[in-house]
């Protein structure tokens, strides 16, 4: 099986860079995705193919990748931001989430 | 407005049936492939089911094989989430989503989400 691991919580500052980590042993061979979903909404596409933002999408979030982990990193990190976020990617027939990571601005 | 509104949701007892629905606006709903993707209340996000554009070819997590099915009907810009055998752990909110597949796929993601609709299943 494919599994995506991260870590269930982030804290960060605000101002300061938030670093979010997306682990497995097959996303060196496939894209990683990122979602944001806040409290009573639906989740958010803000990065897709590792890196590409989708329009919209503040600059401050950018995606990076590095053998089979994935980043998500939100610089100047705003009240705003503080949400769940997953990571996601796909195996021959199925899709995969990360478990997800709540990340607070404090 | 491009958007999709999901509706059906309830309240079911264990073993019953259900059918959910997706209502496809702003865009060609024959354009997109689609997923169901669920969130235990608490809990975190978990892909179903995906269907493709022509209906054709469809794929379902391993826990709801056999007993949930995908369907489409393009003409009337609708998806379709038919569940049988329901149990307590299908609780969730379920969201369809438009779902971009590239080229095999290279890229299955997920674009375009709905507000969701809950399904509580419980005697």
């Amino acid at each position: 099986s494919f599994d995506l691991t991260q870590p269930p919580s982030v804290s960060v500052s605000p101002g300061q860079t938030a670093t979010i980590t997306c682990s497995g042993n097959k996303l060196g061979n496939r894209y990683a995705y990122w979602y944001q979903q806040k409290p009573g909404q639906s989740p958010v596409l803000i990065i897709y193919r590792d890196t590409m933002r989708p329009s919209g999408i503040p600059e401050r979030f950018s995606g990076s990748t590095s053998g089979n982990t994935a980043t998500l990193t939100i610089s100047g990190t705003q009240a705003v931001d503080e949400a769940d976020y997953y990571c996601q990617s796909w195996d021959s027939s199925y899709v995969v989430f990360g478990g997800g990571t709540k990340l607070t601005v404090l | 407005q491009v958007q999709l509104v999901e509706s059906g949701g309830g309240l079911v007892k264990p073993g019953g049936s259900l059918r959910l629905s997706c209502a496809a606006s702003g865009f060609t709903l024959s354009d997109s492939n689609m997923g169901w993707i669920r969130q235990a209340p608490g809990k975190g996000l978990e892909w179903v089911s995906d269907i493709s554009r022509s209906g054709g070819t469809t794929y379902y997590k391993d826990s709801v094989r056999g007993r949930f099915t995908v369907s489409r009907d393009n003409a009337k810009n609708a998806l379709y989430l038919h569940m049988n055998s329901l149990r307590a752990d299908d609780t969730g909110i379920y969201y369809c989503a438009r779902s971009i597949v590239v080229a095999g796929p290279l890229d299955w993601y997920f674009d375009l989400w709905g507000r969701g609709t809950l399904l509580t299943v419980s005697s």
